[in-house]
């Protein structure tokens, strides 16, 4: 089991650019959560999604938007981008029947700068 | 004010000392709390959780909760180089919840 997996790695965009990040969920699992992780600080909430519809969504503002397709597969994409979006971002799977915190992953994430 | 205050260190002990770690929180409706460990340049890793108040030992990690203080801990006992990485708190309400995560600490043992 490959576990949960996020493409590109990294990545660099310029100001005003957009970008998608793609993230592949463990086998089994149907909930994914996007979180923004700037350097020196914790994971910040962006959204979730389950059975292919935003479930919640954290103080991000609308540049930033998400999908999951019937795969359970999801992407995040951020719009007019900002220095300030530099950042590693992270996604999480897990079981959407259940809350049980062994059950949810993370990502290796995906690291953005934007010069 | 943040909903979950952690202090990001660094904290530097040597090999085999006890690592103390500990966050406050204000949302008296957080249940799940968890500790997370995350290397350089990779994902967060659970470490541990426990459901409302408590302790829970596993090997050489004990994680405490004190819902009445709003205040939980971790402990290494007999740290190692490997155990070198930043530690974050994360808590949450519900089984659905978002995660609400501290700052990290990050964490220092030499050999």
């Amino acid at each position: 089991d490959a576990g949960v997996t996020q493409s590109p790695t990294h990545l660099i965009k310029t100001r005003g650019q957009q970008v998608t990040l793609r993230c592949s969920p463990k086998s089994g699992h149907d909930t994914v959560s996007w979180y923004q992780q700037a350097l020196g600080q914790g994971p910040q909430f962006i959204f979730q999604y389950y059975e292919e519809e935003e479930r919640q969504r954290g103080n991000f503002p609308d540049r930033f938007s998400g999908h999951q397709f019937p795969n359970y597969s999801s992407e995040l994409n951020v719009n007019a981008l900002l220095l300030g979006d530099s950042a590693l971002y992270l996604c999480a799977s897990s079981p959407g029947w259940t809350g049980i915190p062994t059950e949810a992953f993370f990502g290796q994430g995906t690291r953005l700068t934007v010069v | 004010q943040k909903e979950v205050e952690q202090d990001p260190g660094p904290l530097s002990v040597p090999e085999g000392a006890i690592v103390s770690l500990n966050c406050t929180y204000s949302n008296s409706a957080f249940q799940y709390f968890m500790w997370y460990r995350q290397y350089s340049r990779k994902g967060p890793e659970l470490l541990m959780y426990t459901y409302s108040s408590g302790n829970k030992e596993d090997g050489r990690f004990t994680a405490q909760v004190d819902k009445s203080s709003k205040y939980i801990s971790l402990f290494i006992r007999d740290s190692q180089p490997s155990d070198s990485a930043t530690y974050l708190c994360a808590m949450r309400s519900d089984s659905w919840g978002k995660l609400q995560f501290g700052a990290g600490t990050q964490v220092v043992v030499t050999p």
